[in-house]
C-alpha cells in the first residue's frame, strides 16, 4: 500500500535559518512525488514535483529512493514561507489518486 | 471561472440530514477528484472521475456517500444520513490530464461540513 509519512506536525525556524521538511514514503513501485502548500486563507496548491527537478521559491526536493525520502529544503527561510506543507505520492502508471501526508506546519519567526 | 469553485463553503447539518456539495472544475479539465480532510489531517482520497466516468470510488467511507459527474463537468458529492464523523472539509480538485500523477491538481477552497 502507498503511504506518506511527515513526522513533524509543526516546525518553527528563525528567518534566515535553513529549513528541512521531512517526507518518507512507502511504495514498492516507481513513485511520483510532489509537495503541495497551503498558505493562510488560500487553497492548496502545487509547490513542486520531483520529476521537474526545479527550484520553486527557493525550495528544492530530491527523491532518494534508497531512503524512500523526498525532503523539502530551503537554505534561508523567509516569513512568507509560513504555511502548511503536504507531501504527496502517486504512481507513474494508471489513473491512481495522490496519497497525501498529514502535513507539516512551518512557522518562520522574524 | 478562473479556478475550481465549490459550494457551499460552509454547511451545518443536523445528524441524519442529507447534504449535497457541488464542485465546478476548471473548464476542459478531464480529471476530477474528491478528497476529505478532517481537522489536523491531510487530504484523504474519496473518488475520481475521468470525464463523466467514475473510475475509482475506493475511498468512499460508506454507502452513504455518493458522487456523480453526469456531463463530465460539474460534480456533486452527496452524503446521506449524515453522522458526526462526517464533519470535515471536502476538497475538490481537477486536472487537465488523465489521472493525477503527472499533471498539477488544482484545488477548490473546500466545503466545510459540520454535523451537529
Amino acid at each position: 500500500a502507498q503511504r506518506v509519512t511527515q513526522p513533524e506536525k509543526l516546525l518553527s525556524v528563525f528567518k534566515g535559518a535553513p529549513v528541512e521538511l521531512k517526507c518518507n514514503y512507502s511504495y514498492s513501485g516507481s513513485p511520483e512525488l510532489f509537495w503541495y502548500v497551503q498558505y493562510s486563507r488560500q487553497r492548496l496548491q502545487l509547490l513542486l514535483r520531483h520529476i521537474s527537478r526545479e527550484s520553486i521559491k527557493g525550495f528544492t526536493a530530491d527523491l532518494n529512493k534508497g531512503e524512500t525520502s523526498f525532503h523539502l529544503k530551503k537554505p534561508f527561510a523567509q516569513e512568507e514561507d509560513s504555511a502548511m506543507y503536504y507531501c504527496a505520492l502517486g504512481r507513474n502508471s494508471g489513473n491512481t489518486p495522490l496519497v497525501f501526508g498529514k502535513g507539516t506546519r512551518l512557522s518562520v519567526i522574524a | 471561472g478562473a479556478g475550481v469553485s465549490q459550494s457551499p463553503r460552509y454547511k451545518v447539518a443536523k445528524r441524519g440530514q442529507d447534504v449535497a456539495l457541488r464542485c465546478d472544475p476548471i473548464s476542459g479539465h478531464v480529471s476530477l477528484f474528491w478528497y476529505q480532510q478532517a481537522l489536523g489531517q491531510g487530504p484523504e482520497f474519496l473518488t475520481y472521475f475521468q470525464n463523466e466516468a467514475q473510475l475509482d470510488k475506493s475511498g468512499l467511507p460508506s454507502d452513504r456517500f455518493f458522487a456523480e459527474r453526469p456531463e463530465g463537468s460539474v460534480s456533486t458529492l452527496k452524503i446521506q444520513r449524515t453522522q458526526q464523523e462526517d464533519s470535515a472539509v471536502y476538497l475538490c480538485a481537477s486536472s487537465l490530464v488523465v489521472g493525477s500523477n503527472t499533471g498539477e491538481l488544482f484545488f477548490g477552497e473546500g466545503s466545510r461540513l459540520t454535523v451537529l
